[in-house]
């Protein structure tokens, strides 16, 4: 059965960095586009990053544009988050998901917290 | 970016109603339309896809319909299962989108 699970998460002081990351099983990884989404506490959900099972396109939205970066190691089926100059409006639940075939999400990791604090 | 925005907020209902959220694009999506179910603590779980392709394992008392931008989420007969926020996202243009998501309380 699919399954994802997600790290790296953690209390981080503004302007700090953290990488989070994502491992996955039960399915063929490196066929498959793999996305970030977002859930700030108590609220909806954010779509953060799409990258393309080959890791050579990625997507991001305006919001982490040039502070976060998207990679994968499809020999290790692992996913990453690179979060960068992080602020406090970054503090979320980060789930990976993957990419249901045309840019839905069909099965989602357990989420790890970032909260960016000082 | 395509805004998506569903109603209610929040509604409860009785077990065994029928119930419907609707989701409205700012834009047309065509049918590039899913529904994810989230309960408290957990992460969000894909119910349909394509409208009304209901994912493998989802009740069949899950249903879509739309297209453009009016499209909608019914339950048939509501499970206390059920209890649980429910979120539409458009993937027709990128940044994909949700709705800012519909709480589903069991009366």
């Amino acid at each position: 059965q699919v399954q994802l699970v997600e790290s790296g998460g953690g209390v981080v002081q503004p302007g700090r960095s953290l990488r989070l990351s994502c491992a996955a099983s039960g399915f063929t990884f490196s066929s498959n586009g793999m996305h970030w989404v977002r859930q700030a506490p108590g609220k909806g959900l954010e779509w953060v990053t799409l990258i393309s099972h080959d890791g050579y396109n990625q997507y991001y939205a305006d919001s982490v544009r040039g502070r976060f970066t998207v990679s994968r190691d499809n020999s290790k089926n692992t996913l990453y988050l690179h979060l960068d100059s992080l602020r406090p409006d970054d503090t979320a639940i980060y789930y990976c998901a993957k990419d249901g075939g045309s840019y839905f999400y069909d099965y989602w990791g357990q989420g790890t917290l970032v909260t960016v604090s000082s | 970016d395509i805004q998506m925005t569903q109603s209610p907020s929040t509604l409860a209902a009785s077990v065994r109603d029928r119930v419907t959220i609707t989701c409205r694009a700012s834009q047309d999506v065509a049918d590039w339309l899913a529904w994810y179910q989230q309960k408290p603590g957990k992460a969000p779980e894909l119910l349909l896809y394509g409208v009304s392709n209901l994912k493998s394992g989802v009740p069949s008392r899950f249903s879509g319909s739309g297209s453009g931008t009016d499209f909608s989420l019914t339950i048939t007969s509501l499970q206390p299962e059920d209890s649980a926020t429910y979120y539409c996202q458009q993937y027709n243009s990128p940044p994909w989108t949700f709705g800012q998501g519909t709480k589903v309380e069991i009366k």
